[in-house]
């Protein structure tokens, strides 16, 4: 079964910074997809971006981009110029090709300094 | 406006009652999903409909039931069967390719008295 980890359960960062949320994976597939998603308060899960295995290209979304490493099964977040509205869980999240099934890790909570 | 709209946002259920979270959508979405929130931990699949009359259990079934009547309403049963229910339960939907993203209702917190 393909799990998902998340080992960092919190992290901060000042206002305007960078910060990098890990993540890593275990599958036998070939084909598949990566999801960030984002929690906020409110706990509404909001897509922040997604990634296809058979792109090499990372993927970017204004200020969040991926740093997808597929031999070392690693997907990890970036988000610059953090934001305070950046503050939530953040949760990764892996899809097999064909397979309807989400799997989710545990999530990082991400705390914003102002 | 189009979205998944769960009801109710708060629910308590007594010892031995079986309870049913409602998740209606108006995306035209054919899948639908739910999953279980408990603190510290990820969200865990419960069940998933691909269409109308047909779904399939996920990683933790056991104490719940669905029924998918229609396209739009994939309603949740929390049965007596289910001893740990306390947790917070998110429906969500997606058009039927792999790369399409979920959409979430804004939750239904269940407790038990």
């Amino acid at each position: 079964a393909q799990t998902v980890t998340q080992s960092q359960p919190e992290m901060s960062v000042q206002e305007a910074e960078t910060v990098t949320l890990s993540c890593t994976y275990d599958t036998s597939e070939s084909d598949y997809y990566l999801f960030w998603y984002k929690q906020p308060p409110s706990r509404q899960m909001i897509l922040v971006i997604r990634q296809e295995a058979y792109k090499q290209q990372n993927a970017t979304e204004n200020r969040f981009s991926v740093n997808f490493q597929k031999a070392a099964k690693s997907f990890s977040l970036k988000i610059s110029d953090s934001q305070l509205g950046d503050a939530a869980m953040y949760f990764c999240a892996y899809r097999d090709f064909g397979n309807e099934k989400l799997t989710f890790g545990t999530g990082t909570r991400l705390t914003i300094i102002p | 406006d189009g979205g998944i709209t769960q009801s109710p946002k708060y629910l308590f259920r007594k010892e031995g009652q079986n309870v049913t979270l409602s998740c209606e959508q108006n995306l035209n979405h054919d899948a639908m999903y739910w999953y279980r929130q408990d603190p510290g931990q990820g969200l865990r699949l419960i069940y998933y409909s691909q269409i109308v009359n047909d779904f399939q259990k996920g990683d933790i079934a056991e104490g719940y039931s669905v029924s998918r009547e229609k396209k739009e309403s994939f309603p949740l049963t929390v049965t007596s069967a289910q001893k740990n229910p306390t947790a917070f339960y998110l429906c969500a939907s997606s058009l039927p390719r792999d790369n399409e993203k979920l959409f979430f209702g804004s939750g239904t917190q269940l407790s038990v008295l």
